[in-house]
């Protein structure tokens, strides 16, 4: 069955830390990648995607992401967290045969302490 | 340019009640999408609007719930009866044209069955 992955329900981290998030699925065929953030009060908003090429994705407030196609990876890094990057991350895939239908993980809860 | 709005953000109704939530997705957007959160799993695929037309409902979990999307504007999703299970958040997303994976998402509506 084809699933998605988030192993860490929670994680706290340290003010200027270094932050790394998992997430791995299994799919018949690499599908679309995507991590998003949920701020307290707020939608999700998108935080990168990959479709294809550079394996490395860069998005929007310092976040990136690797795809790693031997484990099924998109793991996703900030090299110094924030206060404000406290939020839940979700990473999500879209088959590429069924683009309108995303699917999620169970979500990561990051909490920043000082 | 204004996001996705939902209405209400958050709705108590007692068991065997109907509720009916609303979605405004932004504005030329063709795609409009439902989700759901039930307390403590993952984030679940509701159903997929093109325009007026229902393009994938496969996520819906019972007859207990209609979607509508009339004039391919705003759309509502009525839950009648609602019943305890029915509890959770639910997103509203959308994306502009043909093969737009980048979903921008609401900021959810809650809803309680007590």
């Amino acid at each position: 069955a084809q699933s998605v992955t988030q192993p860490d329900i929670h994680i706290t981290v340290s003010e200027g830390a270094s932050l790394e998030l998992r997430c791995n699925y299994s799919y018949g065929a690499t599908p679309y990648l995507f991590w998003y953030v949920q701020s307290p009060g707020q939608g999700l908003q998108l935080l990168l995607k990959y479709f294809s090429g550079d394996t490395l994705v860069q998005g929007i407030k310092g976040f990136e992401a690797e795809f790693k196609r031997s484990q099924s990876s998109f793991n996703l890094r900030k090299p110094s967290v924030h206060w404000s990057d406290a939020a839940e991350y979700f990473c999500a895939v879209a088959p590429t045969d069924s683009w309108g239908k995303l699917q999620f993980g169970a979500g990561t809860q990051v909490v920043v302490t000082p | 340019e204004a996001g996705v709005t939902q209405f209400p953000s958050h709705s108590v109704i007692e068991k065997g009640q109907t509720v009916t939530l609303r979605c405004d997705p932004i504005s030329g957007h063709d795609n409009l999408y439902w989700y759901r959160r039930v307390m403590g799993k993952e984030i679940k695929f509701l159903l997929h609007f093109v325009k007026e037309s229902k393009q994938d409902e496969s996520g819906m979990p019972n007859n207990r719930f209609l979607a509508e999307r009339t004039g391919g504007t705003y759309s509502t999703l009525k839950v009648q009866p609602a019943e305890l299970e029915d509890s959770g958040v639910y997103f509203c997303a959308s994306s502009p044209g043909a093969n737009s994976y980048e979903q921008y998402f609401g900021p959810g509506t809650r809803l309680t069955v007590t």
